[in-house]
């Protein structure tokens, strides 16, 4: 089973629906991420969160909110689907790195989902 | 600015030949992390390789390797004897170490590769 685990792997939603990405884990990590990619421009953060009470913002959070449900769920909504929100999106964790140096946390990545808005 | 630039949106390379993708970086942070994603076809973002600021020796895992300059800020991915299977989008990747872009992993663009038999 894959530790980080991504459902739907695809969606097909209309214009102003609102939809719900999930992910889970099971690395133990506390820390979780939700990435979109889209051709040409790489990976972009969205939110992140460091634990359960923490949620933050990544580059692009616009239009979008987050659940960090417990240790091992992170869900992505989008409120009111647009079609500029097509996109892979990935869910990713991280562990907490010990003696605060962070430079080498590594991502762990789900498998992705594929949105499109219509 | 952007913080990674790959300039090589796509490449190709001869099977069994070595192929080196670029990858410059821009920090002020004394303190960082540089790394290099593989995404096949499939979709999945597979890890390869990381390099310190401080690390004194180019990492290397297998075939790949990392070619850190720091002085020009450049961490180039070399993969020798590429094979059939090395044909995906490759990420290079910066984590700044003292709360650039919050910590977060940034990545570049992105270099489609090749491998032709």
């Amino acid at each position: 089973d894959a530790d980080v685990t991504q459902t739907p792997r695809n969606r097909i939603t209309k214009t102003g629906k609102r939809i719900m990405l999930e992910c889970s884990q099971t690395k133990g990590h506390d820390r979780m991420y939700w990435y979109r990619q889209d051709p040409g421009l790489g990976l972009r953060l969205i939110y992140y969160s460091f634990d359960v009470k923490d949620i933050n913002k990544g580059e692009i959070s616009d239009g979008y909110s987050v659940s960090r449900q417990a240790q091992a769920k992170f869900s992505l909504s989008l409120e009111s689907a647009i079609p500029n929100q097509t996109a892979l999106y990935f869910c990713a964790t991280s562990e907490r790195p010990l003696g605060g140096r962070t430079t080498n946390e590594k991502l762990f990545f789900g498998s992705g989902t594929q949105l499109s808005v219509l | 600015a952007q913080k990674i630039t790959q300039t090589q949106p796509g490449m190709f390379v001869q099977e069994k030949e070595a192929v080196t993708l670029d990858c410059t970086y821009d920090t002020s942070d004394p303190s960082y992390g540089l790394f290099w994603y593989k995404q096949p076809s499939s979709g999945e973002m597979i890890f390869l390789i990381y390099q310190g600021s401080y690390d004194q020796q180019n990492a290397t895992e297998g075939r790949y390797s990392l070619n850190f300059q720091k002085a020009r800020k450049s961490a180039n991915l070399v993969i020798s004897a590429s094979q059939l299977g090395d044909s995906a989008m490759y990420f290079c990747a910066m984590r700044e170490g003292w709360g650039g872009s919050q910590g977060n992993l940034i990545f570049g663009k992105g270099t489609k590769l090749s491998v032709k038999p």
